[in-house]
């Protein structure tokens, strides 16, 4: 089945770093991929996503390839702030444009804490 | 209302015990989703309604769970008989046909 694979946490990184969080997929045939971030208290919100091999999402500053060689959809920012402390969610789905009317399949969540 | 609304925030429950969790998608929102999200995990799908019609369960632990949307808005999540296992965070999502998912913050639910 499908499955998400993404880097363990926390990443902990001052601010103005640079940040990646790596995200590796299992899914049949062409999924879409999307980054999902759940600031402290907050709901999921969707950050990003492409929908095809070589698109990049992005979005705040945020960004994300869609590499289908290598089955990767890696997060980077080139300057992180305070206020991007969260968690960050990949997944993907099966069929539709944005996951609707299919299930998402997420990844286990990446803490990162960015100080001053 | 401005976004998914769930309730109740947090539950508690003896092993044992019926729960239900209620969502209110956005109004006008077609799809909803039902997430379970154990601790330090990804949520894991449990069950999608297109309107009232309950279109995938396959997520769906055990015939313990159940959820129904009977006139295509409110959403409830009920477990029977809960059980420590159960103890997560439930997430509701809505959406528009085709468009963003709009999670709500949630039902933390504890067994003990």
């Amino acid at each position: 089945g499908d499955s998400v694979t993404q880097m363990e946490g926390p990443v902990t990184l001052s601010e103005e770093a640079f940040l990646t969080i790596n995200c590796t997929y299992t899914a049949t045939g062409y999924p879409s991929l999307f980054w999902y971030v759940q600031y402290p208290g907050e709901g999921l919100q969707l950050l990003l996503k492409a929908t095809k091999a070589d698109d990049k999402g992005s979005n705040k500053g945020f960004e994300a390839t869609y590499r289908k060689e290598t089955t990767s959809f890696h997060l980077e920012k080139g300057s992180v702030q305070v206020s991007d402390s969260a968690v960050y969610f990949c997944a993907l789905t099966g069929t539709t444009l944005y996951g609707t009317a299919s299930k998402l399949t997420f990844g286990t969540g990446t803490r990162l804490q960015v100080t001053l | 209302g401005a976004g998914v609304s769930q309730s109740p925030r947090y539950k508690v429950a003896k092993r044992g015990q019926d729960v239900a969790l209620r969502c209110d998608p956005i109004s006008g929102h077609v799809s909803l989703f039902w997430y379970q999200q154990a601790l330090g995990q990804g949520p894991e799908f449990l069950t999608y309604f297109q309107n009232e019609a309950q279109l995938d369960k396959s997520g769906l632990p055990s015939d313990r769970f159940f959820a129904e949307r009977p006139e295509g808005s409110v959403s409830t999540l009920k477990i029977q008989r809960t059980q420590q296992e159960d103890s997560a965070v439930y997430l509701c999502a809505s959406s528009l046909v085709d468009s963003p998912l709009h999670f709500g913050n949630g039902t933390r639910l504890t067994v003990t």
